[in-house]
């Protein structure tokens, strides 16, 4: 029978170039954005997170942008690695109770 | 090395059988989160404990499961019956260290059910 699943949007990058993913988020409340990553069998990585006040936020080779007026996140690695393969997901925190959602995740494949 | 230790790794079980399903947060955290990962719907939410207490579990199928944290040290997720359908990788995720405030939630390494 037909297969049918989740179609993760792949981004495919020359080793050594940048990466840029991509997330759209829905609520204007959430106080938090996260990026994780998530290698095969294992549980998501904690990559780094933005608040809400702020547009951009910097960490070793990643930088997460937000843009709240159009509700997009992104994710920049500099200098991508074959190490870096994985599927990375965006998140995002809600209210007084901490609630974490994931979007639906981006697989990126790095060639050598 | 802290981290948030599952049982089991992987469990297979016939349609209709109990299953349970174990998380060991990290000491001091004080969230604890259930989620379901599969093909089909990505990473869902199914429950997720502030202090012990259940503050959402909207994402469950009510009928079938529950989650509880019987003390700080223990958070448990139980299909019963279990269904076909239920099979998926669960993870078990803990965050928000006393005295800090992150976005930060730290997984373990999932329980990965196939139900027959």
């Amino acid at each position: 029978g037909e297969s049918v699943g989740l179609h993760l949007p792949t981004l495919s990058v020359q080793e050594g170039d940048n990466s840029i993913i991509n997330c759209a988020y829905s609520n204007s409340a959430s106080d938090y954005f996260i990026w994780y990553k998530q290698e095969s069998g294992k549980g998501p990585q904690f990559i780094i997170d933005i608040r809400s006040n702020m547009d951009k936020r910097q960490g070793q080779r990643v930088t997460v942008l937000l843009n709240k007026t159009v509700k997009h996140l992104s994710l920049q690695i500099a200098a991508t690695q074959p190490g870096d393969s994985a599927v990375y997901f965006c998140a995002e925190r809600t209210g007084g109770y901490q609630k974490v959602t994931f979007g639906i995740g981006t697989k990126l494949q790095v060639i050598p | 090395d802290a981290r948030v230790t599952q049982t089991p790794r992987h469990k297979v079980t016939e349609m209709g059988q109990e299953v349970t399903m174990r998380c060991q947060p990290i000491l001091g955290h004080n969230t604890v989160f259930w989620y379901r990962q599969t093909m089909m719907q990505g990473l869902e939410l199914l429950a997720y404990f502030r202090n012990r207490a259940p503050l959402d579990d909207s994402g469950m199928p009510k009928d079938r499961f529950s989650a509880e944290m019987p003390d700080a040290t223990l958070a448990t997720l139980k299909i019963q019956p279990s269904e076909p359908r239920d099979s998926a990788v669960y993870f078990c995720a803990s965050g928000s260290p006393a005295g800090g405030d992150t976005g930060e939630l730290f997984f373990g390494e999932g329980s990965r059910l196939t139900v027959l």
